[in-house]
């Protein structure tokens, strides 16, 4: 069965810009997760969608959003880029009842210059 | 206070030897318990998975959950140079959502 997949891996974005990340479940999974991961600040939740609604959202300002489609895939956005805002986005797929492991992907890599 | 405590290492050790990781937390609600490995650049890879306390092995792996004293243990047997990578102990709430809140992560180097 394949894993996640997050596109792009690599991204180079300056400053003011706005930015935005794909990521597709693993198949059969519903819910998707995403991840901001910074050498200070560690794995921090950003949000969670289930049946393209958001169903849970961490302490992140509202620049970030996102949405899923009918297919399960997800998008995040981050708009107006701070320098801070340079990390690695892990987006993680899980099924839904009963089931708490989430399955993380490759993650993508984004640099604000 | 951070939710999870987790001694960031780094930790080396011989290749064979037991390798001790270990969590706490301070939020007593925590009920499903994760153990990723992540390799340099790469995203987090599921190991190991618990709910509430007791022990679960898988193959070289054992995972020890202890509620009563808020402390989660990740123990590799026979450790070998690819298990060198970033262990980061994750845990969540029952309910409907899917929220992991992780530890920092403990750099282990396993040298051959």
């Amino acid at each position: 069965k394949a894993g996640v997949t997050q596109t792009p891996r690599y991204l180079i974005k300056t400053r003011g810009q706005q930015v935005t990340l794909s990521c597709s479940p693993i198949s059969g999974h519903r819910s998707v997760s995403w991840y901001q991961q910074t050498p200070g600040q560690g794995l921090q939740f950003l949000f969670e969608y289930f049946s393209e609604t958001q169903r849970n959202k961490g302490n992140f300002p509202g620049r970030f959003s996102g949405r899923q489609f009918s297919n399960s895939r997800s998008e995040m956005n981050v708009s107006t880029l701070e320098l801070g805002d340079s990390a690695l986005y892990l987006c993680a797929s899980s099924l839904v009842k009963g089931v708490y492991e989430q399955y993380f992907g490759p993650g993508t890599r984004l640099t604000v210059t | 206070q951070k939710e999870v405590e987790q001694d960031p290492g780094p930790l080396s050790v011989p290749e064979g030897a037991i390798v001790s990781l270990n969590c706490t937390y301070s939020n007593s609600a925590f009920q499903y318990f994760m153990w990723y490995r992540q390799y340099s650049r790469k995203g987090p890879e599921l190991l190991m998975y618990t709910y509430s306390s007791g022990n679960k092995e898988d193959g070289r792996f054992t995972a020890q959950v202890d509620k009563s004293s808020k402390y989660i243990s990740l123990f590799i047997r026979d450790s070998q140079p690819s298990d060198s990578a970033t262990y980061l102990c994750a845990m969540t709430f029952s309910g409907s959502a899917r929220q992991l809140t992780f530890g920092s992560g403990t750099q282990l180097t396993v040298l051959p």
